[in-house]
């Protein structure tokens, strides 16, 4: 059972664009909503992360708003650089449950143009 | 301070040997999860565990697959009787607390099985 949708899949954006990425979830007992980063033959490494005591949350270039009613959280990244090109996963973990539920979603892969 | 380790690296196995992954997490995270991710794809969930315990085994694809936990620290992945459908990027990421903070991946093993 899918308990995130996250999209677009890929995304390709000119040098100082804003790419926004979105992640939309089912279930509503989770109290963490982070974004790791993945780079070719590296393991993922957390970017940002929210909890769900505000809406929003900026780190340098990038942003992450979490909208609580529309159960959904994005990623923002400002003035984007190449080498920001990664791909991108939103993992919120359950607060309970099976550890099946434990899930990424499926990763947006982010290129950046110079 | 050191990372989550992963060994070996790179291994490449004939169809029906066994393998053993092993993943050295940070000191004193409580929790530690492997993930399998497969070329382009995202992660998939397999096994998670809260000191030496997984309470919950049923994300690990078939019964080749088994995983220990021993003196809360290192952990052994084992696949018997590998099958080419088993290759892929082997990742291990340990946290504090399980589902409720940021997770330290280790650098992945590639298996290959031929």
């Amino acid at each position: 059972q899918q308990q995130v949708k996250q999209s677009p899949q890929s995304l390709i954006v000119q040098k100082g664009g804003i790419p926004i990425i979105n992640c939309a979830y089912e279930n509503t007992a989770f109290d963490y909503f982070p974004w790791y980063q993945q780079f070719p033959g590296k393991g993922p490494a957390l970017l940002i992360a929210i909890r769900p005591d505000v809406s929003e949350k900026k780190e340098g270039r990038f942003t992450i708003s979490f909208n609580k009613s529309a159960k959904q959280f994005s990623l923002h990244i400002m003035d984007s650089q190449p080498g920001d090109s990664a791909t991108y996963f939103c993992a919120p973990p359950p607060i309970s449950g099976s550890a099946r539920q434990l899930t990424f979603g499926s990763g947006t892969q982010l290129t950046v143009l110079p | 301070g050191a990372g989550v380790s992963q060994s070996p690296s790179n291994k490449v196995t004939e169809k029906g040997k066994d393998v053993e992954l092993r993943c050295d997490p940070i000191s004193g995270h409580t929790a530690l999860y492997w993930y399998r991710q497969s070329l382009g794809q995202g992660l998939e969930f397999l096994i998670y565990f809260q000191g030496n315990s997984a309470p919950d085994k049923s994300g690990l694809p078939s019964d080749r697959f088994s995983a220990e936990r021993t003196g809360g620290s290192v952990s052994t992945l084992t696949i018997q009787r590998t099958q080419q459908e088993d290759s892929a990027v082997y990742l291990c990421a340990s946290s504090p607390r399980p589902f409720r903070d940021e997770q330290y991946f280790g650098p992945g093993t590639r298996l290959t099985v031929t």
